[in-house]
Formats: C-alpha cells, sequence, structure tokens
C-alpha cells in the first residue's frame, strides 16, 4: 500500500533562516506530487506541484522553491524565511492520470 | 479560474442526526470534479467522496452522500447519523484536467452527544 511521510511535523524558526520540508512517498511510481500551504483557519492554497522528477510547477509567486530529486521525493525551500511563511505545510500525490490526492500529514511552521 | 465557496463558516448537530454542508462552485470547464476532505484537530487531510461532472449519480461513501446540482453548481455534503468522531473541519475542492485542486474556505463541524 502506498504511504506519504512529511518531516518535520513541527518546526519553529527565526525570520530570514533557510528552510527544507521533505516529502517522500512509498509504494507507487511516478506520482504527481503537490505542495500546499494552509494559514491558520484557512483553506488550502496550492504552491508547487510536479507531474516528474525535476518538472516543478510554482501556482504562487514567493520566496518558497521546490525542487523534486527523485521520483519519490518533494522538497520544499526557502533561502529566507519571511513572519508571512508561517502555516501548515501538506504534502500531497495523486497516481499519474489520477484525480484523487492524498495527504500526508503535515508540518506545522512557525515563523518568529 | 476556479473558485469554490463555503459559506457556512460552523456548524452544530446533534449526535445521530444528519448535516448538509454547503458548497457551490465556479468555473468554464466542462470537465471537472468535486471533492470533500475531512481535517481533524490533528491536521492530516482525509478524502470522503469524489463526484465526476459528468456522473449522472450522486456519490455516496458510506454514511457520506455528495448532492450534486449541476445547473446550480452545488456540491453539498450530506453526512448522515452524525457521530461524535465526525467533528472536523470540512473542506470543499474541485479539480479541472490539469488535476490541480482548489479549496473553500472549510466548514467546522462540531457534533454535540
Amino acid at each position: 500500500s502506498q504511504t506519504i511521510h512529511q518531516w518535520p511535523a513541527t518546526l519553529v524558526q527565526p525570520v530570514g533562516s533557510p528552510l527544507s520540508l521533505e516529502c517522500t512517498v512509498e509504494g507507487t511510481s511516478n506520482p504527481n506530487l503537490y505542495w500546499y500551504r494552509q494559514a491558520a483557519g484557512r483553506g488550502l492554497q496550492l504552491l508547487f506541484y510536479s507531474i516528474g522528477i525535476g518538472q516543478i510547477s510554482s501556482e504562487v509567486p514567493q520566496n518558497l522553491s521546490a525542487s523534486r530529486p527523485q521520483d519519490r521525493q518533494f522538497i520544499l525551500s526557502s533561502k529566507k524565511l519571511l513572519l508571512s511563511d508561517s502555516g501548515f505545510y501538506l504534502c500531497a500525490w495523486s497516481v499519474e492520470g489520477g484525480v484523487e490526492q492524498y495527504f500526508g500529514p503535515g508540518t506545522r511552521l512557525t515563523v518568529t | 479560474a476556479q473558485k469554490i465557496t463555503q459559506t457556512q463558516p460552523g456548524m452544530f448537530v446533534q449526535e445521530k442526526e444528519a448535516v448538509t454542508l454547503d458548497c457551490t462552485y465556479d468555473t468554464s470547464d466542462q470537465s471537472y470534479g468535486l471533492f470533500w476532505y475531512k481535517q481533524p484537530s490533528s491536521g492530516e487531510m482525509i478524502f470522503l467522496i469524489y463526484q465526476g461532472s459528468y456522473d449522472e449519480q450522486n456519490a455516496t461513501e458510506g454514511r457520506y452522500s455528495l448532492n450534486f446540482q449541476k445547473a446550480r453548481k452545488s456540491a453539498n455534503l450530506v453526512i448522515s447519523a452524525s457521530q461524535l468522531g465526525d467533528s472536523a473541519m470540512y473542506f470543499c475542492a474541485m479539480s479541472t484536467g490539469d488535476y490541480k485542486l482548489s479549496f473553500g474556505a472549510g466548514t467546522t463541524v462540531t457534533v454535540r452527544a
């Protein structure tokens, strides 16, 4: 069966520090991968999605970036965090050509 | 651009009763999918139910059913026989041909014993 992992689960970082969040999927090949952000009490906002290794599409211009170094690995990064980057970051995957997305447990990021 | 509207920020329901969560959407695409997700306080997003725009019958999954009214562009979720474990945030979402999901703002459901 397929599983999706995210780490860390929680993170507190000072403004201006770098960020690296990791997401890995097991039990499937060539998945579509997604990064979402959820502000407190709000819906999810799609940040990046990827349909293959090295193929990243950005939905919202910001100081975040994403990379997909391996088929089942998706990384969200920032060189310098802003206070507005605080939120709940969720990684998701779907099968190639599939409509249903499956979410990871999320990372709660607080920028201080 | 796709837009999802959930007008109910919060709802209370008595245990064992049914509750309907409203969702309206706006898209110019003919082919699209509608989803409902549940988010408990732990934060995980749990897929509940899916309805394709060309599906003629309303989707059902156990105690969840989706009341799809295409002409009205609405996709309401009905939870029957509410349980205490149903207390959570519920999100309506839509995807078009590129499989990206657009989410509504969510509705918080609180089930009372």
